[in-house]
């Protein structure tokens, strides 16, 4: 059974402190995905990986960055948090993309950040 | 560039009546969409997928979804409602360029079961 883990279902921590959101899957994925979901705005990407030490900007990667040193950890950071910043973040994996094809992505469960 | 517009952002229907969440699509490539479902605490769980072959997409739990080119429609149906259908459903496309499958998101659909 596939699966994407997520290290914490729930952090709190205050403004201007450095926050590490970890993701590991078990599938051997190459893609990995951080996204965000906020009420009434779906989820917006962050961050992707499509290999080890590779990785380009989603829609919003403003005050994020990412780290991918092993092919099954995907590490989301928020260098100085901000309470603009609380959020649901959900972490996905995929196969490597084919021309022609799409690979579905499988979830993690989310980590529910509250910035204080 | 893709988007993907869900018409309605909650839908309330009796258990065992139909369901109907209505999604429409922009996107300048042929597309590849998703219907995801979240339950409450829960991360997403992919319903069902087309990818150009049948237009008729048969999920899990009964539902499935009709793709409709001339318009550019991806509604998601189910004949039944049951009190486990209700959660938020969210309409998915692809951007089949580069390495890696970015999927645009709806706003999301939240929908309520009621007895």
């Amino acid at each position: 059974d596939v699966k994407v883990t997520q290290s914490s279902r729930y952090l709190v921590k205050r403004t201007g402190e450095k926050v590490f959101l970890e993701c590991v899957q078990d599938m051997d994925h190459e893609n990995m995905f951080w996204y965000r979901q906020d009420p009434g705005l779906g989820l917006r990407l962050i961050y992707f990986s499509y290999d080890v030490k590779m990785k380009e900007k989603g829609d919003i990667p403003e005050g994020y960055s990412v780290s991918r040193e092993k092919k099954e950890r995907f590490s989301l950071i928020l260098e100085s948090a901000s309470t603009n910043q609380t959020s649901m973040y959900l972490c996905a994996s995929s196969l490597f993309h084919l021309w022609g094809d799409s690979y579905e992505q499988y979830f993690g469960p989310g980590t529910r950040l509250t910035v204080t | 560039a893709q988007s993907v517009t869900q018409l309605d952002s909650h839908v309330s229907v009796s258990e065992g009546t139909p369901v109907l969440l209505r999604c429409n699509y922009s996107s300048s490539y042929s597309p590849s969409l998703f219907w995801y479902v979240q339950h409450p605490n829960k991360g997403l769980q992919l319903l069902l997928k087309y990818t150009s072959a049948a237009t008729l997409v048969k999920g899990i739990n009964g539902f499935e979804a009709e793709f409709k080119k001339s318009e550019t429609s991806f509604h998601l149906t189910k004949p039944s409602a049951h009190m486990s259908d209700a959660a938020e459903y969210f309409c998915v496309v692809s951007d089949q360029t580069g390495t890696a499958s970015k999927l645009t998101f709806g706003t999301g659909t939240r929908l309520q079961v009621t007895l």
